[in-house]
């Protein structure tokens, strides 16, 4: 069972648009979402945060919001920049241990 | 800032060896987790532990063994390896009072032939 999904694997942008990354979970309980970053043969490094108490986080060129009811959230980068192209991951948390990864979209930004 | 070591970064096994991934941070963190990622795949736990001492099994622990004697180590222990455990293992860690943030290790690839 999925709790954390990212529907699209892959998403292409041109240079100085916005990229908008999509993360659907089934949990009502996860109270903390993260978006990570993964370039190739790195670790997965932090982006951005929200708790479930905000519906929006924003961070220079990133902002996450969070829609509870619908139990999605997204992530914006404008403009987006060719050093963006990675992989993208979401995560959920629930207590103290209890991280749960989306698979990872992998965005492409086309200069 | 060295943040969390992960050694070695490559490694083949043969089909019923054993090794140990090694995993040392030096941010004193509490707590300190092992993941693997499968191609096409999220990051599954595979343990975790909240303190020196302390360890307890994540969503797929089977194959595996671990141990923390120290805040700094936390090594992954891989018994009779098979095909089945060839993937990324990427070990992370957070503070218990720093927020949710957890830090991740550049990986390692073991690949089981």
């Amino acid at each position: 069972d999925q709790q954390v999904k990212q529907n699209s694997p892959s998403l292409s942008v041109q240079e100085g648009r916005i990229s908008i990354l999509n993360c659907d979970y089934t949990n009502s309980m996860f109270d903390y979402f993260l978006w990570y970053k993964k370039y190739p043969a790195e670790g997965p490094t932090f982006l951005i945060s929200i708790s479930s108490i905000k519906d929006k986080n924003e961070d220079g060129r990133f902002t996450v919001f969070l829609n509870k009811s619908a139990k999605h959230l997204s992530l914006h980068i404008v403009p987006s920049q060719p050093g963006d192209s990675a992989v993208y991951f979401c995560a959920a948390v629930s207590g103290t241990y209890k991280y749960i990864f989306g698979t990872g979209t992998r965005l492409k930004v086309l200069a | 800032n060295a943040g969390v070591t992960q050694t070695p970064k490559f490694r083949i096994l043969k089909i019923g060896q054993s090794m140990t991934l090694q995993c040392t941070q030096d941010m004193n963190h509490n707590y300190m987790y092992w993941y693997r990622q499968d191609p096409g795949m999220g990051l599954k736990l595979i343990y975790y532990s909240v303190g020196a001492g302390i360890t307890d099994k994540g969503e797929v622990p089977n194959g595996y063994n671990v141990s923390r004697s120290t805040t700094e180590d936390f090594p992954l222990r891989l018994e009779l390896a098979a095909p089945s455990q060839t993937s990324v293992y990427f070990c992370a860690s957070r503070n218990q009072g720093g927020g949710n943030t957890i830090y991740f290790g550049e990986g390692s690839w073991l690949t089981v032939v």
